[in-house]
């Protein structure tokens, strides 16, 4: 059951343009959600993240879009450089224990990001 | 800051064989989780450690364990080798209470 789902396996943009990667998820109890970037050959980097109490939150050239309602987070980039050529992994949190300490992440498949020049 | 450090890079194995993997974290960090990459299946969670204790644990089968050590170092092993073990293994670490993970390179191994 595969409760945070990335649908495109890929996407291809010119730069200068805006990227638009999605997610969806189905567990409610998810708090909080993160965006990994991964180059080949190196573990992900973080990159950005959301409170599920908040809509958006910005980070220079990336910014992360939540809709509760219907269980959708996305990210953008604008614009879009060849450097951000990579597999984005969106990430959902959820706290384990009610002392609020424990917490699990559950990972997508990804969506390789390709930006042409 | 040193980052997240896990050894070896590259490892193969043969079939039948057991493995173990290491990952020191960040200074600091007592939350240590392990992953596993393979193409199509994103990263699957196999387990976390916090204070050299098992916190959480994926959906993998016994043949995969691991441990953490008093200064936070953990170590991964997986017996009785599949090829369909053959994958990335990631480690992350984190500071309690956060959120934000950071990750590894990660140590390739190909079971032959």
């Amino acid at each position: 059951d595969q409760q945070v789902k990335q649908n495109s396996p890929s996407l291809s943009v010119q730069e200068g343009r805006i990227s638009i990667l999605n997610c969806d998820y189905t567990n409610s109890m998810f708090d909080y959600f993160l965006w990994y970037k991964k180059y080949p050959a190196e573990g992900p980097t973080f990159l950005i993240s959301i409170s599920s109490i908040k809509d958006k939150n910005e980070d220079g050239r990336f910014t992360v879009f939540l809709n509760k309602s219907a269980k959708h987070l996305s990210l953008h980039i604008v614009p879009s450089q060849p450097g951000d050529s990579a597999v984005y992994f969106c990430a959902a949190r959820y706290t384990t224990n009610s002392g609020g300490s424990n917490y699990k992440l559950t990972f997508g498949k990804g969506t390789l990001l390709t930006v042409n020049p | 800051k040193a980052g997240v450090t896990q050894t070896p890079r590259y490892l193969i194995k043969t079939r039948g064989q057991q493995v173990t993997l290491s990952c020191s974290p960040i200074s600091g960090h007592r939350s240590v989780s392990w992953y596993q990459q393979t193409p199509g299946q994103g990263l699957q969670f196999l387990f976390e450690y916090f204070s050299e204790t098992q916190r959480n644990k994926g959906n993998f089968p016994g043949r995969f364990s691991g441990r953490q050590f008093s200064n936070s170092r953990s170590e991964m092993n997986v017996s009785t080798l599949e090829l369909g073990d053959s994958a990335l293994y990631l480690c992350a670490s984190s500071w309690t209470g956060r959120t934000e993970a950071f990750f590894g390179q990660g140590t390739r191994l190909t079971v032959v």
